[in-house]
């Protein structure tokens, strides 16, 4: 079974530091990445995805993925964070099922807090 | 536009009582409907999914069941609730090729 891992569950960070939080999954067949960010109060909302192309991914807000096959990893990454990036960060991965239908896997989650 | 509706918002429920969560998407056909708890701590956590009207895959077993009545209907449904059940229930939809999930606002049910 697929399972995807998030290895920093809470990350604390000053305004204008980088972030970079950590993704890794299982599966070795096609996948399809992303990740979800959910602000304090709100919905869970897509921040970026990866199908297939370029590995580097841009996402909303200034966030971007990388898509590195060999490791099983697609961190996510964003150089200057804001107060308003303090939020749950969530990545997530689907691998196909036999019968054609998508499986999704979510890994447990980071929760972010930036400081300003 | 797509839209999602889940209902209610937030719930308080006795054990051993039943429980009925909606879910239903608009502007959309033959979504891929899908059901997950989030509990803090230990992310999200897949129950059910459905690839079409009374196809109801389980992902975890436990003390909840899904339906689909309709196309752009699921269901969450108990029929006697326990402590354990307590949590945020989310619904979400995808459509065809995968684009990623659009989630609903979600369910907090507290069961005392």
């Amino acid at each position: 079974a697929q399972s995807v891992s998030q290895h920093n569950h809470h990350v604390i960070l000053s305004e204008a530091a980088s972030l970079e939080l950590g993704c890794n999954y299982s599966y070795g067949g096609t996948v399809n990445l992303f990740w979800y960010v959910q602000y304090p109060g709100q919905h869970l909302q897509l921040l970026l995805k990866y199908f297939s192309g370029d590995p580097l991914v841009k996402g909303i807000k200034g966030f971007e993925a990388e898509f590195i096959k060999s490791k099983f990893s697609f961190n996510l990454r964003k150089p200057s964070v804001q107060w308003s990036d303090t939020a749950e960060y969530f990545c997530a991965v689907n691998s196909r099922a036999s019968g054609g239908s998508y499986i999704p896997t979510f890994g447990r989650g980071t929760s972010l807090i930036v400081h300003p | 536009s797509q839209t999602i509706h889940q209902w209610p918002a937030t719930l308080v429920q006795p054990v051993g009582s039943p429980l009925s969560l909606e879910c239903t998407v608009e502007g959309t056909s033959n979504p891929n409907l899908y059901w997950y708890r989030q509990a803090a701590g230990r992310g999200l956590q897949l129950l059910f999914y459905s690839v079409g009207i009374g196809q109801i895959s389980s992902e975890v077993p436990q003390n909840l069941s899904a339906s689909r009545p309709q196309d752009r209907q699921f269901i969450l449904s108990s029929k006697k609730l326990l402590l354990s059940d307590s949590g945020f229930y989310l619904c979400a939809w995808t459509g065809p090729g995968d684009y990623g999930y659009t989630f609903g606002s979600g369910t907090r049910l507290t069961v005392v």
